[in-house]
């Protein structure tokens, strides 16, 4: 069946390093690969969407890698601060009308 | 710019009672998506309509059923609520063809049914 996996474990991190979140995803083709950001309480927020033919795709402190051969996406945010903390969330697309299928989501706390 | 309204954002209801959530899209995004995230869970898709007519279906309880109206306005209602039923609701809406884009969710409705 379909599985998208991220690390359930929260990742915690000092300001100012490099925060690298994996998704890992099986029984998937996909065309493209989406990352977003949810607050507590708050819906998801869209951050970056990369395609099968892209290697990399950056946006300010965000970089996207998508390996279609290891069936891999890690996001990373650079010069990390503490309001970057966040659950962020891999999401693939699933079926004709585009729905997206989520993974569980990694918490990222970053201590000043 | 105008996002993705849901309403209310808060609703607290009795057990077998009845539900009705409401999403206004971004206008000009020709598909609406629902999702239900439980407490520590990530979303989960129920329903989605493309130009008002439902074109995909998830995990949605025989008991939820929903619609899209001629303004592009979507309703999920919910009817012998349970406990379980307790959650955030997200509604996002996207151009279909845009796929260059993400997609953007409202701020969701917080059922609790007591």
């Amino acid at each position: 069946s379909q599985k998208i996996e991220q690390n359930s474990e929260a990742l915690n991190i000092q300001e100012g390093k490099t925060a690298t979140l994996t998704c890992n995803y099986t029984n998937y083709s996909p065309a493209y690969l989406q990352w977003y950001r949810q607050d507590p309480g708050r819906g998801p927020v869209f951050l970056l969407l990369i395609r099968e033919n892209e290697k990399e795709k950056r946006k300010e402190r965000l970089k996207v890698t998508f390996d279609t051969t290891l069936k891999q996406s890690l996001f990373h945010i650079t010069a990390s601060q503490p309001a970057d903390s966040a659950t962020y969330l891999c999401a693939l697309v699933s079926g004709g009308y585009n729905k997206l299928i989520f993974g569980a989501g990694t918490r990222l706390a970053v201590h000043p | 710019a105008a996002g993705v309204i849901q309403s209310p954002r808060h609703l607290i209801k009795e057990k077998r009672e009845t539900a009705t959530l409401k999403c206004y899209p971004i206008p000009r995004h020709d598909t609406v998506y629902w999702y239900q995230q439980g407490p520590g869970q990530d979303p989960q898709f129920l329903i989605s309509f493309y130009e008002k007519m439902q074109s995909d279906k998830g995990s949605i309880p025989d008991r939820f059923s929903a619609q899209q109206f001629s303004d592009y306005h979507s309703e999920l209602n919910m009817s012998s609520l349970e406990l379980g039923d307790s959650a955030l609701y997200f509604c996002a809406s996207s151009p279909l063809t845009g796929q260059d884009y993400g997609y953007t969710f409202g701020s969701g409705t917080r059922l609790t049914v007591v």
